[in-house]
């Protein structure tokens, strides 16, 4: 089952923009990635960030994670039509599953 | 860096035919390997946990006896769906776990059955 929930399902912005995305979680975590996946293409790890850490940076992605609201953001700065994908969070729970969030389709319009 | 392939890439087959599709890690040994189904537009839901010598772990609502795990070495688990129909259509992905608990995903498998 499907551990995480990401919103906004969907995002479309300019080039040059920033794109936000959030995901929630529902039980307690050892860490949380992000993904990236073109369509139709295998997914890209992004970002790994642990339970005892409050954000993360590498190049133009920040990410942040509030364990208290089981919520982590991913932030792409200074976005390029090249970054259209989706994006999902993913969880390690222990018990070395790691579970999925539902995604956010980004658009980035040149 | 780890790198798993998956074989094929893609695959069309009649329905109720069976198709086996290879997942392997090619530079390190995995005794856990993870097998999800991605449809069109949606995430990708794990359907079962692959062990090294024993039986696969099923998550709950997929059917152990329709997609049937192997995973006979430390280096290779095999997801073979039998009788497939058109509702089986999907896009299989692995991953593998190394020793040092990253986990390393396939390039996936589009399978279209007719």
């Amino acid at each position: 089952s499907q551990q995480g929930e990401e919103d906004p399902q969907a995002l479309s912005i300019q080039e040059g923009e920033n794109a936000t995305m959030n995901c929630s979680y529902k039980t307690s975590i050892n860490n949380l990635q992000w993904y990236r996946q073109n369509s139709g293409r295998g997914l890209v790890h992004l970002i790994l960030i642990r339970s005892n850490e409050r954000e993360k940076h590498s190049g133009r992605l920040r990410v942040t994670l509030d364990t208290s609201k089981k919520s982590s953001s991913l932030l792409i700065t200074a976005s390029r039509a090249a970054d259209t994908a989706s994006y999902f969070c993913a969880t390690d729970a222990g018990g070395f599953k790691t579970i999925f969030g539902a995604g956010t389709r980004l658009f980035v319009k040149a | 860096g780890a790198v798993v392939s998956q074989h094929p890439s893609w695959v069309i087959c009649k329905s109720g035919t069976s198709v086996k599709i290879e997942c392997r890690s090619l530079d390190f040994q995995a005794t856990t390997m993870f097998w999800y189904r991605q449809f069109p537009k949606q995430s990708l839901m794990l359907m079962a946990t692959s062990n090294e010598g024993s039986k696969a772990t099923y998550e709950q609502g997929v059917e152990k006896d329709k997609f049937l795990i192997n995973h006979a070495s430390l280096t290779l688990s095999t997801l073979t769906v039998t009788s497939a129909h058109p509702e089986d259509s999907s896009f299989y992905i692995c991953s593998a776990r190394d020793i040092a608990d990253t986990q390393y995903f396939g390039p996936g498998t589009r399978l279209t059955v007719l």
